[in-house]
């Protein structure tokens, strides 16, 4: 089946640093990826929207120029949360659609991020 | 924009029962998905069933079937002979379609508990 991975799994950072977060489909091409937020006992919260060679496209109340979001390939999507502070800390979840298949998400494993 | 609404927050059933969850959704769209997602505790989101508007026939997944009510927009998950594997939470999404990778739109999430 579809795999997609995200590394790391888990991260603890200094507040004011920066953090990237990697987002890979393993064994297919995704022409679109998406990043998730979600905080503790609540629901997934659409961060950005990624289509491969283009801008992302960022959901309202979201800072494009703090969750920097790059799709340079097919198989690749970063999010790089810039200068993070305690309030970032959350769980991040990237998930990707295969070339064709728009109705199919894939997701990751997901990201932990922890600001101190 | 839509709405997805699931009204338990909290469910608990005995293994080998069978259990329902709600979930009921707003839209003006008349092409869409539904989707149920599990998330058990290592936060990996895994698909449990999915069904296409268009489709009247209600969808079924081994021990999962759901009961789709399009005029009601109402979705709800039915997991027969409960397994202490199936406690996690559960999120009901929704994705309008075609396009360009939609993303999903999630309810709040029921957490299912099985106990023995």
């Amino acid at each position: 089946g579809a795999v997609v991975s995200q590394h790391p799994s888990w991260v603890i950072c200094k507040s004011g640093t920066s953090v990237k977060i990697e987002c890979r489909s393993l064994d297919f091409q995704a022409t679109t990826m998406f990043w998730y937020r979600q905080f503790p006992k609540q629901s997934l919260m659409l961060m950005a929207t990624s289509n491969e060679g283009s801008k992302a496209t960022y959901e309202q109340g979201v800072e494009k120029d703090k969750f920097l979001i790059n799709h340079a390939s097919l198989t690749l999507s970063t999010l790089t949360v810039t200068s993070a502070h305690p309030e970032d800390s959350s769980f991040y979840i990237c998930s990707a659609t295969p070339s064709g298949l728009q109705e199919t998400q894939y997701f990751g494993p997901g990201t932990r991020l922890l600001v101190l | 924009a839509q709405t997805v609404t699931q009204s338990q927050p909290e469910m608990s059933v005995q293994e080998a029962e069978t259990v329902t969850l709600s979930c009921t959704y707003d839209t003006s769209e008349s092409n869409y998905y539904l989707f149920w997602y599990k998330q058990p505790p290592s936060r990996q989101m895994i698909l449990v069933i999915r069904q296409e508007a268009y489709k009247q026939q209600n969808a079924t997944e081994n021990r999962f079937s759901v009961n789709f009510q399009k005029a009601a927009k109402s979705f709800s998950l039915k997991i027969s002979d409960s397994q202490l594997g199936d406690t996690a939470m559960y999120f009901c999404a929704f994705m309008k379609f075609p396009g360009l990778g939609y993303a999903l739109n999630f309810g709040k999430g029921t957490s299912l508990l099985v106990t023995p």
